[in-house]
C-alpha cells in the first residue's frame, strides 16, 4: 500500500498569508494526485487533481504543484472560507490511499 | 445538480452485517466509476472499495477484502456496500463519492461526495 504523509498536521495562519501544505508518497504515484477540503460536519471537496489542475469552481488562490513522490498545495491569500481540514490522496495505485490530513486554523 | 443519497447506516452489533445504499442524480450514473470512502470519528479518510461502470470490475481495501462487496444498479442509480463481519475499527461515516470519469486515472479522483452515513459497531 502506498503511504501519503502530509506535513504539516497543524499549521497556524492569518487571513492574507500565503500557506503552503505538503504531501509525500512511500512511491512514486507520478502525477495522479488529488487535494480534498473539508470542514466540519461536511463531506469533503475537490480542490486539485492531476497533482495541478484545479477543479471546477475551485478559486485561483488554490494551486497544486509536484510529481513522482513530493507534492505541494498552496493558498495564496488566505481567506475566512479556507480554514480546513485538506488531504491528499494518490489514485496510480489501489488502494488510493489518503493522507492524514492538515488542519489549516486561525492563528 | 449532481446529488448523492447514502443510507442504511446504524447501530449494529459486533459481527453484524448492514447494506449501504446510494441514491444518485443529476448525471448518467452509468457513465460513471463509483466509490466509497470512510471516515472514522475524529479520524482521516480512508478509501474502502471502487466500482467501474458496468459493476464487472471491483477493487477493495485490504481491511474491507473478504467482508465487504460493492455492487451497483445501474437502472435504479444506486451504489451498494454490504458489510458484513463488522467490526468495532469498522465504526465510521461512509461517504459514497463519484469518480470523475469512468476510466484511470479520472475514474479514481471523486469530484462529488454524499454527506455520509453513520455505521457505529458495538455491543
Amino acid at each position: 500500500e502506498t503511504v501519503m504523509t502530509q506535513s504539516p498536521a497543524t499549521l497556524s495562519a492569518s487571513p492574507g498569508e500565503r500557506v503552503t501544505l505538503s504531501c509525500t508518497a512511500s512511491q512514486s504515484v507520478s502525477g495522479d494526485l488529488a487535494w480534498y477540503q473539508q470542514k466540519p460536519g461536511q463531506a469533503p471537496r475537490l480542490l486539485i487533481y492531476g497533482a495541478s489542475t484545479r477543479a471546477t469552481a475551485i478559486p485561483a488562490r488554490f494551486s497544486g504543484s509536484g510529481s513522482g513522490t513530493e507534492f505541494t498545495l498552496t493558498i495564496g491569500s488566505l481567506q475566512s472560507e479556507d480554514f480546513a481540514l485538506y488531504f491528499c490522496q494518490q489514485y496510480n495505485y489501489f488502494p488510493g490511499t489518503f493522507g492524514q490530513g492538515t488542519e489549516v486554523e486561525i492563528k | 445538480e449532481v446529488q448523492l443519497l447514502e443510507s442504511g447506516g446504524g447501530l449494529v452489533q459486533p459481527g453484524g452485517s448492514l447494506r449501504l445504499s446510494c441514491v444518485a442524480s443529476g448525471f448518467t450514473f452509468s457513465d460513471y466509476a463509483m466509490t466509497w470512502v470512510r471516515q472514522a470519528p475524529g479520524k482521516g479518510l480512508e478509501w474502502v472499495s471502487l466500482i467501474d461502470t458496468s459493476g464487472a470490475d471491483t477493487f477493495y481495501a485490504d481491511s474491507a477484502k473478504g467482508r465487504f462487496t460493492i455492487s451497483r444498479d445501474n437502472s435504479k442509480g444506486t451504489l451498494y456496500l454490504q458489510l458484513s463481519s463488522l467490526r468495532a475499527e469498522d465504526t465510521a461515516v461512509y461517504y459514497c463519492a463519484k469518480g470523475r470519469g469512468s476510466s484511470y486515472p479520472h475514474s479514481r479522483y471523486l469530484d462529488y461526495w454524499g454527506q455520509g452515513t453513520l455505521v457505529t459497531v458495538s455491543s
